[in-house]
C-alpha cells in the first residue's frame, strides 16, 4: 500500500516549456487535490477533484490544467511554464470531500 | 474568500503544552476545521479535525468555540520531535470545495 506518490520528485524547466505531473493514489479515494508551497504562503489549493472525470478550479487554477481519466491517476499539466509557477507541488487524496487528507512526497519544480 | 490568520512561529521546552491558535472568517458554515503537521521535505501530515466545541484524539486537542471564527491547537507535553510546521485548513464559504490552508505556524521545541 504505497499510498499517495507523485512523479518526478524534482524538475527543472525553462521559461515556456510544458510538463505533466502524476499523481497516483492506491486507496480508492473519491477526491484528489494539487496544491502548491511557496515560502511564507502555505498551500494553495491549484484545483481538484471529486471523481473521476470531473475536476473543479481552487484558489490558484491560472496557468495549470488538470485530468482525471482514471480514478486512481490526477495529473497536473503546465502549457507554458513561467518562473511565477517555481514552487513545491503536492498532491494529495481524501475519501470524502471534507476529511483526512492524504499526502504525497511533493515535487519540486524550477522555472528558469 | 475565507481568510486565516496563524502565529509565524512559537517556541518551547520538552514537556511542555503548547496552543496554537488559527484565526479564520468567512468560513464555510457545514465545514470542518482541520490541523495538519509537517516536517522538512514531506508532505502535510493530518492531525486533528473538529466542527466544534472540543475534540481530543491520542496525539491533540481541538478547540472550537461557537462562532467557529478561530480554534485552537492544543499539544500536551511536546517533545523535541513535535518540532514542526502546523496548519490550519478551512473551507471557503464563498466557493464549495474550495479549501483555504493557513500559512503555518513553525514550532520550535528546546531541550
Amino acid at each position: 500500500n504505497a499510498g499517495v506518490t507523485q512523479t518526478p520528485k524534482f524538475r527543472v524547466l525553462k521559461t515556456g516549456q510544458s510538463m505533466t505531473l502524476l499523481c497516483a493514489q492506491d486507496m480508492n479515494h473519491e477526491y484528489m487535490y494539487w496544491y502548491r508551497q511557496d515560502p511564507g504562503m502555505g498551500l494553495r489549493l491549484i484545483h481538484y477533484s471529486v471523481g473521476e472525470g470531473t475536476t473543479a478550479k481552487g484558489e490558484v487554477p491560472d496557468g495549470y490544467n488538470v485530468s482525471r481519466l482514471k480514478k486512481q491517476n490526477f495529473l497536473l499539466g503546465l502549457e507554458s511554464a513561467a518562473p511565477s509557477q517555481t514552487s513545491v507541488y503536492f498532491c494529495a487524496s481524501s475519501l470524502l470531500l471534507r476529511v483526512e487528507q492524504f499526502f504525497g512526497p511533493g515535487t519540486r519544480l524550477t522555472v528558469l | 474568500l475565507a481568510k486565516t490568520t496563524q502565529p509565524i512561529s512559537m517556541d518551547s521546552y520538552e514537556g511542555q503544552e503548547v496552543n496554537i491558535t488559527c484565526s479564520h472568517n468567512n468560513i464555510a458554515t457545514n465545514d470542518y476545521i482541520t490541523w495538519y503537521q509537517q516536517f522538512p521535505s514531506q508532505g502535510p501530515r493530518f492531525i486533528i479535525q473538529g466542527y466544534k466545541t472540543k475534540v481530543t484524539n491520542e496525539v491533540a486537542s481541538l478547540f472550537i468555540p461557537a462562532d467557529r471564527k478561530s480554534s485552537t491547537l492544543s499539544l500536551p507535553r511536546v517533545s523535541l520531535s513535535d518540532t514542526a510546521v502546523y496548519y490550519c485548513l478551512v473551507g471557503d464559504s464563498g466557493s464549495q470545495g474550495n479549501l483555504i490552508f493557513g500559512k503555518g505556524t513553525k514550532l520550535s521545541v528546546k531541550p
